[in-house]
């Protein structure tokens, strides 16, 4: 099936750092989604991209539907501790009506005060 | 408040003893899906539902069943668990036109010794 690779697997930051992490395929998708999840719980929708070249912000967070649209980008300006999580990029290629999402591995995301 | 419940949050069991996870949501979502996440795969979908009576597979429906006879109601269930079906489990869904908002649950740790 389609597979997405997502770098770095794991980032240790100092709190005010900004941090950038992407995500590869060897498909294209329409669309590619962020999620963040915190410790003991479940993902959270952060930010969705749906055009080829999009650049989507939300706060400090900023990110990028790739041209190639085999790619996309999270960027993470100022972090502060309560970033710290696992962030998970997901896209759709499409073919189906409910939206079938493949995840990347993971970036965990450490903020060290 | 909407959410996604799953019930247990924790369950350690025995090779070959049935369990079912369950899954409700209070959001009227048509689609809900089952995922698992192992550490470096990032979440896999093992089941998703359309709505009602409509069940189909995902990418890693081997050892697995569901059933969707409410709309509320999407239970997961391990005839015989194995131990590699140690996982943790989460429970989304969504509505109808919102395919790629994801509201997911807090997750279910499940060990098969």
């Amino acid at each position: 099936g389609q597979q997405l690779n997502q770098s770095p697997q794991s980032m240790f930051i100092q709190e005010g750092e900004d941090v950038s992490m992407n995500c590869t395929s060897s498909s294209i998708f329409n669309t590619w989604l962020w999620y963040k999840q915190d410790p003991g719980e479940g993902p959270v929708l952060l930010i969705a991209l749906y055009k080829a070249g999009e650049l989507t912000s939300n706060g400090r967070l900023t990110a990028q539907f790739g041209t190639t649209r085999k790619d996309s980008f999270l960027n993470i300006s100022a972090s502060i501790p309560s970033d710290v999580g696992i962030y998970f990029c997901a896209g759709d290629a499409g073919g189906t009506s409910y939206g079938k999402l493949t995840f990347g591995q993971g970036t965990i995301l450490t903020v060290h005060p | 408040e909407a959410q996604v419940t799953q019930n247990p949050r924790y369950l350690i069991t025995v090779t070959g003893k049935k369990l079912t996870v369950t899954c409700s949501q209070n959001m009227n979502h048509e689609y809900m899906s089952w995922y698992r996440q192992d550490p470096g795969l990032g979440l896999r979908q093992i089941y998703y539902s359309m709505n009602v009576e409509v069940t189909d597979k995902g990418d890693v429906p081997e050892g697995y069943k569901v059933s969707r006879k409410e709309k509320r109601n999407f239970p997961l269930i391990l005839e015989s668990p194995s131990p590699n079906q140690t996982s943790l489990y989460f429970c989304a869904s969504n509505r109808q036109g919102f395919r790629y908002e994801q509201y997911f649950g807090p997750g279910t740790r499940l060990t098969v010794t």
